[in-house]
């Protein structure tokens, strides 16, 4: 079976820095990806991890350790405009299999 | 190029008829992917194509529906004899594969009356 999950609500303040968890069990694991969806707009890509360890790209990092399934976002700074959903998804094989997503609202 | 272009970007329907949508993909990839997603919920694969060839059908994907993606290039997206619980935003996104992840297109919020 495929069970990714998120929390589903987080809340932070505007420069603060927050992490959002990410836990899988798939059948297949080809890697791991981040992506941001604003309301009504499409996903977005953010990040990619396929070995363990830390990625960083600007004020976002994304961190993976295959042996437990588990992998988080970190966001820093926080800006009014990360008020988001931000989805975890394993790449299956040949396909991103996605989590229930996280929403994550920013406050000043 | 604009990206993945979806149309209608919306569709009311009554509950019983037939809807069909369209995904145009960046012209380069040969993999298209049709997801569909309700309100606070994550994207759920229905299916996907390898240039022509559909290579997978979620169990998700009823009778009811139907993708073709017959020159390679775009694809579509039909739903025949919609029901209340097909509404929903029906995402297309395309890729190269692993590890260039998907581009997304804007989707197709589909509600059925």
């Amino acid at each position: 079976g495929q069970n990714i999950d998120q929390p589903t609500e987080m809340t932070a303040t505007e420069g603060a820095i927050v992490q959002i968890n990410c836990t899988y069990q798939t059948s297949g694991f080809n890697g791991l990806f981040w992506y941001q969806q604003h309301a009504g707009e499409a996903p977005t890509f953010l990040s990619y991890n396929v070995l363990d360890g830390l990625e960083e790209k600007g004020r976002f990092s994304s961190f993976l350790s295959r042996s437990k399934g588990y992998s988080y976002l970190l966001l820093k700074e926080l800006q009014m405009k990360d008020s988001a959903s931000y989805l975890c998804a394993v790449w299956n094989t040949d396909k991103l299999i996605f989590g229930t997503g996280t929403r994550l609202q920013v406050f000043p | 190029d604009t990206g993945v272009s979806q149309n209608p970007r919306h569709k009311i329907t009554k509950r019983g008829q037939n809807v069909t949508f369209r995904c145009d993909p960046i012209s380069e990839h040969n993999r298209l992917y049709w997801y569909r997603q309700t309100l606070g919920q994550g994207p759920e694969f229905l299916t996907y194509f390898q240039n022509e060839a559909q290579l997978e059908k979620s169990r998700l994907l009823s009778d009811r529906f139907s993708a073709e993606r017959p020159k390679g290039s775009f694809s579509t997206l039909e739903i025949q004899r919609t029901e209340q619980g097909d509404s929903a935003m029906y995402l297309c996104a395309s890729s190269l594969g692993q590890p260039n992840g998907y581009t997304f297109g804007s989707g197709t919020r589909l509600t059925v009356v």
